[in-house]
Parts: C-alpha cells; structure tokens; sequence
C-alpha cells in the first residue's frame, strides 16, 4: 500500500514559486517526510525532511500540516533546471530503515 | 569517497545469466541501501546493511537475489539467472550511523541500469 499520494504531474513558470503538494493520511508519529527528486535518471537528490515542524534550507521549504496528514514542498523561485520527479516519502526514524517512496510528481518548469 | 559509487554503469545479461553489481558508500557511511527502479518512478527496497551486517531483508526476493558488504571491499547484489522482469536500475544509497547525532539522510549513486534480453 502507497503511504504517500502526490499528483502525477505539474507545470510551474520560470521564477515563480513551485508548490507541490502531498498526502500522508496514515503517518504515524515516528514517521518522518522526506522530499527528494530525480533528474532524468540519475540517482535520487536530497532536498528536505522533516517531522512536524515546517523546514527550510537553501533549496526548498517544506510545510507540513498541523495533523501530519499532508505536506507541501515549496520550490520559491523555480529554474529550468528544477525540471524533475520530485518525490515524497515517509520513514520511521532510524538510519537503517528503508524509504516508502511514492510514484511522484513530474514537475516542468517552463520558460 | 564523498559520493556513493556505482559500477557498472550499464549490464547487459541475457536471460539465465548471472549479474553482478557493486556499490562504494561515501566514506564513513555505516548503512547501505539497495533499491530497484523498474518502471520510470516505481522504487522498490530490496536490502540494507549495517556495516557487514543485514539489517533489513524484507524487500529481497526470496530466490536467485543475494547481496553482501564486506569490510574493506564494495557492496555487492548478485541476481543469479537473471529474467527479463529483472530488467531495471539499480541503486544504492548510502547514510551515517544515527549515534554520531548527524543526519540519517540516504545519499544515492548513479545506478546501475541492468537490461536482461
């Protein structure tokens, strides 16, 4: 079962912010969301992670509802080469355990 | 190393062959991941490790898959008589040991794509 649900697909202008959206209704407390994106078919890039409380670092922020139940990865000023599958994930806490990845937003950004 | 490295880049094995793969976690990393990518956005886990030591095994096929990481030596995942459904990319992720208090983030290499004919 998918433990995440992100729209298949998105465009976005060229300088302004990006929001992508994503649901975890069945979040459990230890569970942390994770944002990565793929770029062609290279390896997974890190962007994010976060428990409860809303992050930021020099790439994106990340918005996470009060109930846990869904998040938003916030691109604030897309470039062309932001142009990936952008991916949303849940993991228990613990260097070990694996990524519940979902199937992904395709983001284009366009010009 | 300060990426994760991933040989081959391509593997090309026809059907019943053996194929192996092999991945060098940055330096210092305890953990190693191992995922499939087989169709565009699907990921699927297969193993981890802790140092030389399975961690999680509950994605692995149960036949024809083995993966080891031996100190001093890359990981590596073996299919033995690989199918055409084996056809896929292979990545491996690599991540710090949570006791140092640093971040638990996986840092992924390029993969391995892996065509059965």
């Amino acid at each position: 079962d998918a433990k995440t649900t992100q729209p298949p697909s998105m465009d976005c202008a060229e300088g302004r912010a990006a929001n992508l959206p994503c649901n975890h209704s069945t979040i459990s407390g230890n569970e942390y969301v994770y944002w990565y994106r793929q770029i062609h078919s290279q390896g997974p890039q890190y962007i994010i992670h976060g428990l409860k409380n809303n992050e930021t670092n020099e790439m994106a922020s990340l918005i996470i509802t009060e109930d846990r139940k869904s998040s938003t990865l916030i691109l604030p000023h897309a470039t062309l080469r932001d142009t990936a599958v952008y991916y949303c994930i849940v993991r228990v806490g613990g260097t070990g355990n694996q990524f519940y990845f979902g199937t992904g937003t395709s983001l284009t950004v366009i010009p | 190393g300060e990426e994760v490295a991933q040989t081959p880049k391509h593997l090309v094995r026809g059907e019943g062959q053996k194929a192996k793969l092999y991945c060098a976690p940055i330096k210092g990393h305890s953990y190693v991941f191992w995922y499939q990518q087989v169709l565009k956005n699907e990921f699927k886990f297969l193993i981890s490790f802790q140092n030389e030591n399975v961690f999680d095994e509950t994605g692995m096929p149960k036949e024809r898959f083995s993966a080891k990481c031996l100190p001093n030596s890359p990981c590596s995942l073996e299919i033995q008589a690989t199918k055409l459904e084996d056809s896929a990319v292979y990545f491996c992720a690599s991540s710090q040991s949570r006791d140092r208090g640093l971040e638990e983030t996986q840092y992924f290499g390029p993969g391995t794509r892996l065509l059965v004919l």
